[in-house]
């Protein structure tokens, strides 16, 4: 079974700081995601990745940046924290191929900013 | 611009009765479309997925049903069973290779013993 892992369930920050978000996949998965889950608003795509240091901005970016560094590893950084980006977080991961292939996602962090 | 519509923010059905799960595009490139399921603190899981090429696609209790015309597509669960109570979003795919999924709002489903 594919295994994603975030790092945190529950994470509380402050305003301003800057926030790192960990997801680790076992699979070998090309393909790396990062959602944000809200009320009314389903799942939005921040940032993609198809390739170790390649990432492709989504429909949010805004306030965001990330990093892949290695294949199994996508972080999401919020540079300065502010309480519009209190949300749950979703990394997801898949394998290159087409769109049929479905994505396997972690169990989110929940992210309140202060 | 919501690309993916669930009109329906949730749906409450009896144990053993059929669920109908709706879903509406806009875009008519897409050609993958995705359910998932999601239950509370948990990230969500793949259900079933259909082609554009096709109208219908089964596995076991869940099928799914897409009408290109109408850009319409709709998931039915039968029969219903109380554990089938999460959140259902559907989600929809263009085949450019990065698997860049757009997901609906979400139906809320509700299976009463």
């Amino acid at each position: 079974d594919v295994k994603v892992t975030q790092s945190s369930r529950y994470l509380v920050k402050r305003t301003g700081e800057k926030v790192f978000l960990e997801c680790v996949q076992d699979m070998d998965h090309e393909n790396m995601f990062w959602y944000r889950q809200d009320p009314g608003l389903g799942l939005r795509l921040i940032y993609f990745s198809y390739d170790v240091k390649m990432k492709e901005k989504g429909d949010i970016p805004e306030g965001y940046s990330v990093s892949r560094e290695k294949k199994e590893r996508f972080s999401l950084i919020l540079e300065s924290a502010s309480t519009n980006q209190t949300s749950m977080y979703l990394c997801a991961s898949s394998p290159r191929g087409g769109g049929h292939q479905p994505q396997h996602f972690g169990d989110g962090t929940r992210l309140s900013i202060l | 611009d919501q690309q993916v519509k669930q009109n329906s923010p949730s749906l409450s059905v009896q144990e053993g009765r059929i669920s109908i799960l709706n879903c509406d595009y806009t875009n008519s490139m897409f050609d993958y479309f995705l359910w998932y399921k999601k239950y509370p603190a948990e990230g969500p899981t793949f259900l079933i997925s259909i082609s554009s090429i096709k109208d219908k696609n089964e596995d076991g209790r869940f099928t799914v049903f897409l009408n290109k015309s109408a850009k319409h597509l709709s998931l039915h669960i039968v029969p219903s069973q109380p554990g089938d109570s999460a959140v259902y979003f559907c989600a929809a795919n263009m085949n450019t290779g990065f698997q860049k999924l757009v997901f609906g709002t979400g139906t809320r489903l509700l299976v009463s013993p």
